[in-house]
């Protein structure tokens, strides 16, 4: 099993750019995850699917950020324009169970914006 | 007001010290979690522990819900151990949204 799989690892984008991170949970797995991890505001649960369906958005910080799944192999989440206070390490985890219960986390993807 | 409550903030140990983490939760959060951080940012989903007492190999975790804390144990422990321990818990119920401490760095030294 090859884990829940980030790309990129590293981006580092201009002011303003669109930036779309993309996310491989482990197959079978039904519940997805997107956090993001700052030094200010430590480990935050951006957005959670369940089955593809968002369940609960309530952490997405603004309209500037959007997450889908098209289907159960894949997500993206987006941010456009992106800002320099958007710089962060995001994960993206999956879980077997309904709900953020025994989730396994991707490598993450550390973005710069400058 | 701060709902998830972790000390120590930072530990160092001796390679083959035992150590003890502690989490304390406010009467909203429930259904506890650990997790740890390695020194390259992986992070890895430890225990589930709503109530009780769990154990795997080294580590060991305990729950007291009624008194609103948990405790992580460390058990001889190695430089592998190293990295940032964190617990979360859910915010009320049906709430998926995981509300994480800041978290207490161990470093362990060989």
């Amino acid at each position: 099993d090859a884990g829940v799989i980030q790309s990129p690892r590293h981006e580092v984008t201009e002011m303003g750019q669109e930036v779309t991170l993309r996310c491989k949970p482990i197959s079978g797995h039904n519940s997805l995850f997107w956090y993001r991890q700052t030094m200010m505001r430590g480990l935050e649960l951006l957005i959670y699917f369940n089955n593809n369906v968002p369940i609960d958005d309530s952490g997405m910080p603004e309209d500037r950020f959007s997450a889908k799944m098209p289907n159960a192999s894949f997500s993206t989440l987006k941010i456009q324009p992106s800002e320099p206070r958007d710089s962060a390490v995001y994960f993206c985890a999956s879980s077997l169970t309904a709900g953020p219960y025994e989730q396994y986390f991707g490598p993450g993807t550390r973005l710069t914006v400058t | 007001g701060i709902q998830v409550e972790q000390s120590p903030p930072d530990l160092i140990l001796q390679e083959g010290a035992n150590s003890t983490l502690r989490c304390n939760f406010s009467d909203s959060v429930n259904n506890l979690q650990w997790f740890h951080q390695n020194p390259w940012g992986q992070l890895i989903n430890l225990f589930y522990i709503p109530s009780g007492t769990k154990q795997n190999g080294r580590l060991s975790a305990t729950t007291v819900a009624t008194e609103r804390y948990s405790l992580l144990y460390i058990s001889s422990s190695q430089t592998t151990d190293s990295g940032v321990y964190f617990c979360a818990g859910l915010m009320g119920a049906g709430s998926y949204q995981l509300t994480f401490g800041k978290g207490t760095k161990l470093s362990v030294i060989p």
